[in-house]
């Protein structure tokens, strides 16, 4: 049982590019959500998901897409990297009568 | 739209102090969840307790404490003999699917 399995742990990219930040889950999780931690404001909610096929906006979800094929994946697109998006990334999964666990994060720096 | 607050930005104490975060949230659902979640230098993420908004019965884990008051809408955190371990960023959330978080309180304890 890995729990949350967050892959990169650390990207740069150069502004413009695109990439997926991708978040596994092998406990059978329904629920899971994208947020990004910057200094002095906390961690802010990009995206969620209650169910494979369903997504909704968080509070700061412009540049980031999300989709949800399966109950175990919730990949994280940034269309083109802006450096407004260097940020640390992290990625959660809730059981129904439980806390979000959460991945170790993705650290992203964009140039 | 539902808000979680956390005045206290930063908090300094001595090892052995007691020490009580403060946790204000808004909200018009008669039905949620609070949580406080732990960050230490790590930067991992991890729970700590959560609240259904019907059971306003303090909890007592070891040296940690919780006061959940639906009447001031606060759901403070108290440490007890803090430890220099206890040192890290704390964050309040509320809510179930999606969780939103506070900015979090930076708790240093120091020998």
């Amino acid at each position: 049982n890995a729990g949350v399995t967050q892959t990169p742990k650390f990207q740069v990219l150069k502004t413009g590019q695109s990439m997926t930040l991708q978040c596994a889950q092998d406990m059978n999780h329904e629920y899971m959500s994208w947020y990004r931690q910057d200094p002095g404001m906390g961690l802010r909610l990009i995206h969620y998901s209650v169910g494979a096929g369903i997504t909704d906006q968080g509070e700061v979800p412009n540049g980031y897409n999300v989709s949800r094929s399966t109950t175990e994946d919730f990949p994280l697109r940034l269309l083109s990297a802006a450096p407004s998006q260097t940020s640390v990334y992290f990625c959660a999964s809730r059981a129904p009568s439980y806390g979000y666990t959460f991945g170790s994060g993705t650290r992203l720096t964009v140039v | 739209a539902q808000k979680v607050t956390q005045a206290q930005t930063e908090i300094s104490v001595v090892e052995k102090e007691d020490v009580t975060l403060d946790c204000v949230y808004e909200t018009r659902d008669t039905t949620y969840y609070l949580f406080w979640y732990k960050q230490p230098p790590s930067g991992e993420l991890v729970f700590l307790i959560r609240r259904n908004s019907f059971d306003e019965q303090n909890e007592i884990s070891g040296r940690y404490s919780w006061n959940f008051q639906k009447s001031t809408s606060s759901f403070n955190f108290t440490i007890t003999a803090s430890q220099v371990v206890d040192s890290a960023v704390y964050f309040c959330g509320w809510g179930n699917t999606p969780l939103v978080f506070g900015k979090g309180t930076r708790l240093s304890v120091i020998a």
